[in-house]
């Protein structure tokens, strides 16, 4: 099985902060990566596909980067909405696995 | 509007059983593959199952397998998992998700799943 591992577990960001996630898969996944966030009590939603490419209905303030074992997710202007938790995904092989998480507090 | 509605949740003791409903509607069930995607509490989701949209193929999770079993009717646009030999690790929040090329772009709210003696 692919592991994928999320870096920080647990960030504070400021309203109109930029933050970035890093999410590392245990062996190259190419651009099969997507990021999904979730809030507290409610299913995760996907945010990102194909490492890059924005889920329709998504705001331009996400976007992600990276190739083979690592990648990123940036928020360019922290907004209340977004006080989640955030969570990346690997679909280049069975079994699709996840990463653990990354919660972002308000500063 | 799409969307994905799970029922049959509950308190199970383990060794015990119990079988999860999702009712699908606002897209064409019969054409998609589903899935069931847990969580545990306090960790990332865990692929479990899915099933292709004719439901003459399903997959799990090592797992799961041999203890669960997914299956569909389409006449209802219902997805079922079937759990048997309920385990402690087995507590988790069960969400049925529609698959669009292995990611999961529909999700229902969940139905929550305790194993406890």
């Amino acid at each position: 099985d692919i592991q994928m591992t999320q870096s920080p577990s647990t960030l504070s960001a400021s309203i109109g902060g930029r933050v970035t996630i890093t999410c590392r898969a245990s062996q190259s996944i190419t651009t099969f990566l997507a990021w999904y966030q979730q809030k507290p009590g409610k299913a995760p939603k996907l945010l990102i596909y194909r490492a890059s490419k924005l889920q329709s209905g998504v705001s331009s303030r996400f976007s992600g980067s990276g190739s083979g074992t690592e990648f990123t997710l940036t928020i360019s202007s922290m907004q209340p909405d977004d006080f989640a938790t955030y969570y990346c995904q690997q679909y280049t092989s069975s079994p699709l696995t996840f990463g653990g998480g990354t919660k972002v507090e308000i500063k | 509007e799409a969307q994905l509605l799970e029922s049959g949740g509950g308190l199970v003791h383990p060794g015990g059983s119990l079988r999860l409903s999702c009712s699908a509607s606002g897209f064409t069930f019969s054409a998609n593959t589903m899935a069931w995607v847990r969580q545990a509490p306090g960790k990332g989701p865990e692929w479990v199952s899915e099933i292709s949209g004719s439901g003459r193929s399903a997959y799990y999770a090592d797992s799961v397998k041999g203890r669960f079993t997914t299956s569909r009717d389409n006449s209802k646009n219902t997805l079922f998992l079937q759990m048997s030999s309920l385990r402690d690790e087995d507590t988790a929040i069960y969400y049925c998700a529609k698959e669009y090329g292995s990611l999961f772009d529909l999700w229902g709210r969940g139905t929550l799943v305790i194993v406890s003696a």
